[in-house]
């Protein structure tokens, strides 16, 4: 089972759509947890990170279910600019050291 | 300003040479890393360093040795290249939990 796992997509949404992408972990001694976006033929950027709480950033929203081993970003209102392929990523380090495992990434395309 | 660079951008060589990949960051963060991205679009790290120190070193073969110098910089060398070795490898540094990346680096081996 891989450690982090996405569902590649790719999602091709009209622009104004809500899409949701999901994400499941395998190691409940995971750490912290995050979302970076990679535009085709650059490097990540990281785009928030995810609490267990829930958080918002403007029309991104990221949820953590600690039980299900599970972590979503809802996109609203989709832009043109949105189109890249969105990272889960998972802190496996121990104290304060920080070992990210990425997951393979979901293609977003937004069409006008 | 650029905050992590990486140079050269592009690298075309062929099997069995022997080539390094530079690193430089200004952003003055302690710990710095190497990731490879494979053609199915995998981000794996491969080493980790905090303050000059290795602390992290995933399972690479050993023809693939991490130097650095000063905690600004973080080089990468490759020996006995293989076709397998083609990638994008990227340079990252942190402090905390964000990690900033370099541009990349692809290695195209022939």
């Amino acid at each position: 089972r891989k450690e982090v796992e996405q569902d590649p997509g790719p999602f091709n949404v009209p622009e104004g759509a809500t899409v949701a992408f999901n994400c499941t972990y395998s190691n409940s001694a995971s750490q912290s947890f995050f979302w970076y976006r990679q535009d085709c033929r650059k490097e990540p950027k990281l785009l928030m990170s995810v609490y267990s709480s829930g958080n918002e950033d403007g029309r991104f929203t990221a949820q953590l279910n600690r039980a299900s081993q599970y972590i979503s970003l809802l996109i609203r209102d989709s832009k043109l600019s949105d189109s890249a392929t969105y990272l889960c990523v998972v802190n496996m380090g121990l104290d304060s050291s920080y070992k990210l495992i990425f997951g393979s990434g979901t293609r977003l395309l937004v069409r006008p | 300003d650029t905050a992590v660079s990486q140079t050269p951008k592009y690298l075309v060589t062929q099997m069995g040479n022997d080539k390094s990949i530079k690193c430089e960051q200004n952003l003055g963060h302690d710990t710095m890393y190497w990731y490879k991205q494979d053609s199915k679009k995998f981000l794996k790290i491969m080493f980790s360093y905090n303050n000059k120190e290795l602390i992290i070193n995933e399972t690479v073969p050993n023809r693939f040795s991490p130097k650095s110098p000063d905690k600004a910089h973080l080089n990468l060398h490759i020996n006995s290249l293989e076709l397998g070795d083609s990638a994008v490898y990227f340079c990252a540094s942190s402090h905390r939990h964000e990690q900033y990346f370099g541009p990349g680096t692809r290695l195209t081996v022939t």
